[in-house]
C-alpha cells in the first residue's frame, strides 16, 4: 500500500468556479477524514466518514462543500462556487477503528488557491 | 466546542538544547495525540496516549498525559536539525478518536 493519495497536488481556480478533490485512503482503513489547514495553524476539522456513511460534519462548514464516499473507498470533496477565503491546504485522513490505536494516516494535500 | 491551546508558537533552540511544547484543552481528553509535520509536509503520526498520567518515551521524545486528561507535554533531549518541523497535540473527548481537535501548533527550529 503507497499510503493515503490525494488528487490533485495543487489547484487554482477563479472564485466561483466549482470544485472537486479525490482522496484514495489506505485499503484496510474504514475512517475517512477531510481537514483544511492554513499557515501557521493546525489542521481544522471538516468531516468523517466511516465505511460510506459520513457521521460528522463540522459546524463551521458551508453548505457549499459536499463531501462523497462511495462504496466505502475512496472520497470526494466538492466546494461549489468557491471564494478566496476558501484557499488552504485540503488534507485527507485515513485510520482503523479496530487497531491499537487510531493514529490517523495524512495524505499529501490539495493546496487550493482561489483568484 | 472543544478547544485545544498549544503553546509557545514558536520556539528556537541550538542543536543539543532540550525542547518542550505544551497542550491544553478546554475539555476533558479521551486521549490525545501528538502528530509532526515538517516543512512543506503533511502531518505524521507520532503517539497516542490514554491513561491519566501516562508517560510514553520515543528515543529522544518523551510525551505525558495530565492526570485529570486535560494536558499533555511533548519534550525532545539534545535536540537534532532533524527535529525540525511543527508539532501538533490532537485531542478527542470520544473514545474513539473520531474526530480530533488539532491544537495551533509549535514550530521548531534548531539552530546548527
Amino acid at each position: 500500500d503507497t499510503g493515503v493519495s490525494q488528487n490533485p497536488r495543487h489547484k487554482i481556480t477563479k472564485r466561483g468556479q466549482n470544485v472537486t478533490f479525490r482522496c484514495d485512503p489506505i485499503s484496510e482503513h474504514n475512517r475517512l477524514y477531510w481537514y483544511r489547514q492554513t499557515l501557521g495553524q493546525g489542521p481544522e476539522f471538516l468531516t468523517y466518514f466511516q465505511n460510506e456513511a459520513q457521521l460528522e460534519k463540522s459546524r463551521l462548514l458551508s453548505d457549499r462543500f459536499s463531501a462523497e464516499r462511495p462504496k466505502g473507498s475512496f472520497s470526494t470533496l466538492e466546494i461549489q462556487r468557491t471564494e478566496q477565503g476558501d484557499s488552504a491546504m485540503y488534507l485527507c485522513a485515513s485510520s482503523y477503528s479496530g487497531g491499537a490505536h487510531y493514529g490517523y494516516t495524512f495524505g499529501s494535500g490539495t493546496r487550493l488557491t482561489v483568484v | 466546542g472543544q478547544q485545544v491551546m498549544q503553546i509557545p508558537q514558536y520556539q528556537h533552540v541550538q542543536e543539543g538544547e532540550d525542547f518542550t511544547t505544551y497542550c491544553n484543552s478546554s475539555t476533558t481528553l479521551s486521549n490525545i495525540q501528538w502528530y509532526k509535520q515538517r516543512p512543506g509536509g503533511h502531518p505524521v503520526f507520532l503517539i497516542q496516549l490514554v491513561k491519566s498520567g501516562e508517560v510514553k518515551k520515543q528515543k529522544r521524545l518523551t510525551f505525558q498525559f495530565g492526570e485529570a486528561k486535560k494536558n499533555s507535554s511533548l519534550h525532545i533531549t539534545a535536540t537534532q536539525t532533524t527535529d525540525v518541523g511543527t508539532y501538533f497535540c490532537a485531542g478527542s473527548d470520544s473514545g474513539s478518536a473520531r474526530q480530533l481537535t488539532f491544537g495551533s501548533g509549535t514550530q521548531l527550529t534548531v539552530l546548527p
